[in-house]
C-alpha cells in the first residue's frame, strides 16, 4: 500500500482564490509528521509546512494551512488567495516513527494558477 | 545568505562510467541526506548522515552507490558503473539538530546516462 496518496495530478485556480490539495496518509505507527514541500521548475523543493500527529491544531504558514483529519489519514493543503507565483509542483510528505529521518514522499499535484 | 548547494547542476555520462556528485550543506546543519527523484515521482530517500555518521541506508542504495561525508561537511554521492536506470535528479538537503522538520534543499544534480 502506497505511505502517501496525492489522487490529483493536477490543479487549476484562479488567481486571488484558494485552492486545497489532497493528500492521505498510511501508517500504524502513533508517532509521525506530515509535510508539504514546494517544487518550482527551478527544481529546488521549498518547506511549506508541519504538522506533527500529537499536535491538537491545524497548522497554518502564513497563506498555507494544513486541514488535519487524523482519523480519515489525511493532511490536505488549503492555499488562501492564490498568486501566480504558486504555480508549482507540490509534495505531501511523511516522517513515520520516532527512530528515522527519512521523509516519504506521494507523486506530487502540479497547481497552475491562472489571472 | 548561502543555502544547499549542488554541483555539478548536470552531468551526462555514458554507461559504465563512475560518477560523483558534491553537495555543500547549510554551514551550521548537522544532517545531509540525499534523495532520488524520477521524472513524474517525489523524491526517494536514498541516505542521511548526522555530522560525519551515516545513520540510515535506504535500500535503494545499492553496492554502486556510496556516500561520505567527512568531518560532517560536505557530502559526496558516487556512482559506480552507471546503468540507465541511474538516470534521475539527485537532491541533497540538510537541516539542524535532530528530527528537524525543515529540510532545506538545493537545486540538485541532474544525471542522465547514455
Amino acid at each position: 500500500a502506497q505511505k502517501i496518496t496525492q489522487t490529483q495530478p493536477g490543479m487549476f485556480v484562479q488567481e486571488k482564490e484558494a485552492v486545497t490539495l489532497d493528500c492521505t496518509y498510511d501508517t500504524s505507527d502513533p508517532s509521525y509528521g506530515l509535510f508539504w514541500y514546494k517544487q518550482p521548475s527551478s527544481g529546488e523543493m521549498i518547506f511549506l509546512i508541519y504538522q506533527g500527529s500529537y499536535d491538537q491544531q491545524n497548522a497554518t504558514e502564513g497563506r498555507y494551512s494544513l486541514n488535519f483529519q487524523k482519523a480519515r489519514k489525511s493532511a490536505n493543503l488549503v492555499i488562501s488567495a492564490s498568486q501566480l507565483g504558486d504555480s508549482a509542483m507540490y509534495f505531501c510528505a511523511m516522517r513515520e516513527g520516532r527512530n528515522t529521518d527519512k521523509l516519504i514522499f506521494g507523486t506530487g499535484t502540479r497547481l497552475q494558477v491562472f489571472p | 545568505d548561502t543555502g544547499v548547494s549542488q554541483d555539478p547542476r548536470h552531468k551526462i555520462t555514458k554507461r559504465g562510467q563512475n560518477v560523483t556528485f558534491r553537495c555543500d550543506p547549510i554551514s551550521e546543519h548537522n544532517r545531509l541526506y540525499w534523495y532520488r527523484q524520477t521524472l513524474g515521482q517525489g523524491p526517494e530517500f536514498l541516505t542521511y548522515f548526522q555530522n560525519e555518521a551515516q545513520l540510515e541506508k535506504s535500500r535503494l542504495l545499492s553496492d554502486r552507490f556510496s556516500a561520505e561525508r567527512p568531518k560532517g561537511s560536505f557530502s559526496t554521492l558516487e556512482i559506480q558503473r552507471t546503468e540507465q536506470g541511474d538516470s534521475a535528479m539527485y537532491l541533497c538537503a540538510s537541516s539542524w539538530g535532530q528530527g528537524n522538520e525543515k529540510l532545506f534543499f538545493g537545486s540538485g544534480t541532474q544525471l542522465s546516462v547514455l
